[in-house]
């Protein structure tokens, strides 16, 4: 089956760094992307990694490595509005994607 | 404003009354998808449709229809509800990339309790 795993819930203070890991196993991996969800709002679109390495967006970053079946979301300066859930995704095959159960981050002044 | 639109936002109903939820995007985009979201489940794919007449199955799309007779409308049709289809669903919509990036526009979601 296909499944990725990411924390269930990570709490950071304003200013600082935090990072939350997916690890995936699926049948097929086309890339890894990273969705931010606010309480009662639609998912939005923050990155996405098809090859190995960095990939920076302002204040967000994502990593990925294929060989380990890893990936990461860097956010770096936080802020409050950052408090939200955040979903790794796996496009797994031509019109398949698979996402995982979301991490909830607390940013706290 | 590009925009995918849901409707309803709300919806309490009973056991086996049909509904439909409606699904439209202005962005023509030819990929449209129906996912639901439970609590520690995150969000799993329903149906999607690569294109007008062309649908398939996602991940849990047993007692779920889709139909996409226009390219904008994806509406997702629940013939026979029962209780366990309590959920909240998103429509999403791209363009299709065949396998690169292909980041999906979501709606505002529609919460259906099923009693």
């Amino acid at each position: 089956g296909q499944s990725l795993e990411q924390p269930s819930e990570v709490t950071a203070v304003e200013g600082a760094i935090v990072q939350i890991n997916c690890t995936y196993q699926t049948s097929g991996f086309y890339g890894l992307s990273w969705y931010q969800q606010h309480d009662g709002g639609a998912p939005t679109f923050l990155s996405y990694n098809a090859l190995d390495g960095l990939e920076e967006t302002g204040r967000f970053s994502s990593f990925l490595s294929r060989s380990d079946s890893y990936g990461y979301l860097l956010l770096q300066e936080l802020q409050m509005k950052d408090s939200a859930s955040y979903f790794c995704a796996v496009r797994a095959g031509f019109n398949k994607f698979y996402f995982g159960s979301g991490t909830k981050l607390n940013v706290k002044p | 404003e590009a925009q995918v639109t849901q409707n309803p936002r709300y919806l309490i109903t009973v056991t086996g009354k049909k509904l439909t939820v409606t699904c439209s995007q202005n962005m023509n985009h030819e990929y449209m998808s129906w996912y639901r979201q439970d609590p520690g489940l995150g969000l799993r794919q329903i149906y999607y449709s690569m294109n007008v007449e062309v649908t398939d199955k996602g991940d849990v799309p047993e007692g779920y229809k889709v139909s996409r007779k226009e390219k904008r409308n994806f509406p997702l049709i629940l013939e026979s509800p029962s209780p366990n289809q309590t959920s909240l669903y998103f429509c999403a919509s791209s363009l299709l990339v065949p396998t690169g990036n292909q980041p999906q526009h979501f709606g505002d979601g529609t919460r259906l309790s099923i009693l």
